[in-house]
């Protein structure tokens, strides 16, 4: 199947403090893992992604981890800053080309 | 290089009619999809188009087509349009066919009344 599910939908965090977003895919064909920020009334930025020959990437305050066993991928934003409140997608390509989004979190960082 | 464009920005429509959104690919890009953007969805995928073939198609009703120009611009057409079409439009494209980086436009925001 087709399918891709992210959790928590809401997350609300202090600045300074960790955030993490999780998400589980359903075909096992799939070799990309993107992840996109969208802020309000803009358009899905992608701010990492991992491919399936490694298990971890960070850019700065961000890191991936991606476990193909278990089907599972996750965002780690350190040191969050009011700047980080947005919209967090995960996705996933499935077999025949498709990129297939999880539902998205909506992070809020209080100052 | 330019961003993915799209036209119009914003576009108020009555139920019943019909509409048609572009999206202009970053130069040198062959594939374009398109995606349907509301509060309680999320972004679920219409199709794609690579090299004017429509290579992909998600679990969306016949009236929503698309076509792509050999310019690798594509178009996005929904005929008779309900209320819960209302919603954003993004395209985003890719320079192959593979599984890589995608870049999305501003969007289209469509309301039917």
């Amino acid at each position: 199947g087709e399918n891709v599910e992210q959790h928590p939908s809401t997350l609300s965090v202090q600045e300074g403090d960790s955030a993490v977003i999780k998400c589980t895919y359903s075909d096992s064909a799939s070799n990309y893992f993107p992840w996109y920020k969208q802020e309000l009334g803009k358009r899905p930025q992608l701010i990492i992604d991992i491919r399936s020959n490694v298990g971890e990437k960070k850019d700065q305050r961000i890191a991936v981890t991606l476990n193909k066993t278990a089907k599972h991928f996750s965002l780690h934003i350190t040191e969050t800053q009011p700047e980080d409140s947005a919209v967090y997608f995960c996705a996933a390509w499935v077999q025949g080309g498709k990129l297939i989004f999880g539902q998205g979190t909506e992070l809020s960082v209080k100052p | 290089k330019a961003g993915v464009t799209q036209t119009p920005r914003y576009l108020i429509k009555t139920r019943g009619q019909q509409v048609t959104l572009s999206c202009s690919p970053i130069s040198g890009h062959r594939s374009v999809s398109w995606y349907q953007q509301t509060p309680g969805q999320g972004l679920q995928f219409l199709f794609e188009y690579f090299s004017e073939t429509q290579r992909n198609k998600g679990n969306f009703p016949g009236r929503f087509s698309g076509r792509q120009f050999s310019n690798s611009r594509s178009e996005m057409n929904v005929s008779t349009l309900e209320l819960g079409d209302s919603a954003l439009y993004l395209c985003a494209t890719k320079s192959g066919g593979g599984q890589e980086t995608q870049y999305f436009g501003p969007g289209t925001r469509l309301l039917v009344l």
